[in-house]
């Protein structure tokens, strides 16, 4: 089953924060953030495994709340190189399978 | 590191004719690939998994006969889409992985149109 991801879209202005969720009716083993530019195959951004851990890289950060079987990713004073779409994938096993992409968020960094 | 090359890039063909659709993986061995298919503007939707040297796991709503999938190396899966039809036009993307929960190296996707 596909996660839901929300907000589908947002446009920040440049050094603007914005946070994009990522939920899941079913039990979620990890979760694989991505990023897509137009005409472009996805990008990876960081994986997060069962255990609620927190990533980060630079400004572009994540957290995975098993509990809840949800996951957030934060993007900090944005830049215009974070425009894209941004995809969350979950799994359904503990081995990575069956990896399920939510409908993705459109992101939109304007100068 | 970690390039995954998907061959061709754009194809048209005719109703009824078969394509086959080739992801490598350049420099590292992928245990599993995944296909994808996607449609504008929206999301990745998983067809199959294809872990070498067994048969692909399809999800639901794919049919097998239709898009068959071999994953014969540990560095090539492969795709075809039988008797193709127009409603068969999509924009296909396989991604690759050493292991699992590792990260999905995607290939930049074939634009197939069927005629």
């Amino acid at each position: 089953q596909q996660p839901v991801q929300s907000p589908q879209a947002v446009i920040l202005r440049e050094g603007e924060d914005a946070v994009i969720n990522c939920s899941s009716s079913k039990a979620l083993y990890s979760v694989h953030w991505y990023r897509q530019k137009h005409g472009e195959a996805p990008v990876f951004l960081m994986i997060l495994l069962k255990g609620g851990e927190q990533k980060g890289h630079e400004k572009i950060s994540a957290s995975f709340n098993e509990k809840k079987q949800q996951s957030s990713l934060y993007l900090t004073a944005s830049q215009l190189s974070y425009s894209g779409t941004y995809f969350c994938g979950t799994s359904r096993d503990n081995a990575g399978n069956m990896l399920t992409f939510g409908g993705g968020t459109r992101l939109m960094v304007k100068p | 590191g970690a390039v995954v090359s998907q061959h061709p890039s754009r194809v048209i063909c005719k109703s009824g004719t078969s394509v086959k659709i080739e992801c490598r993986s350049l420099d590292f061995q992928a245990t599993t690939m995944f296909w994808y298919r996607q449609f504008p503007k929206q999301s990745l939707m998983l067809m199959a998994t294809s872990n070498e040297g067994s048969k692909a796991t399809y999800e639901q709503g794919v049919e097998k006969d239709k898009f068959l999938i071999n994953h014969a190396s540990l560095t090539l899966s492969t795709l075809t889409v039988t008797s193709a039809h127009p409603e068969d036009s999509s924009f296909y993307i396989c991604s690759a992985r050493v292991q699992g929960n590792s990260p999905l190296h995607f290939g930049n996707g074939t634009r197939l149109t069927v005629t």
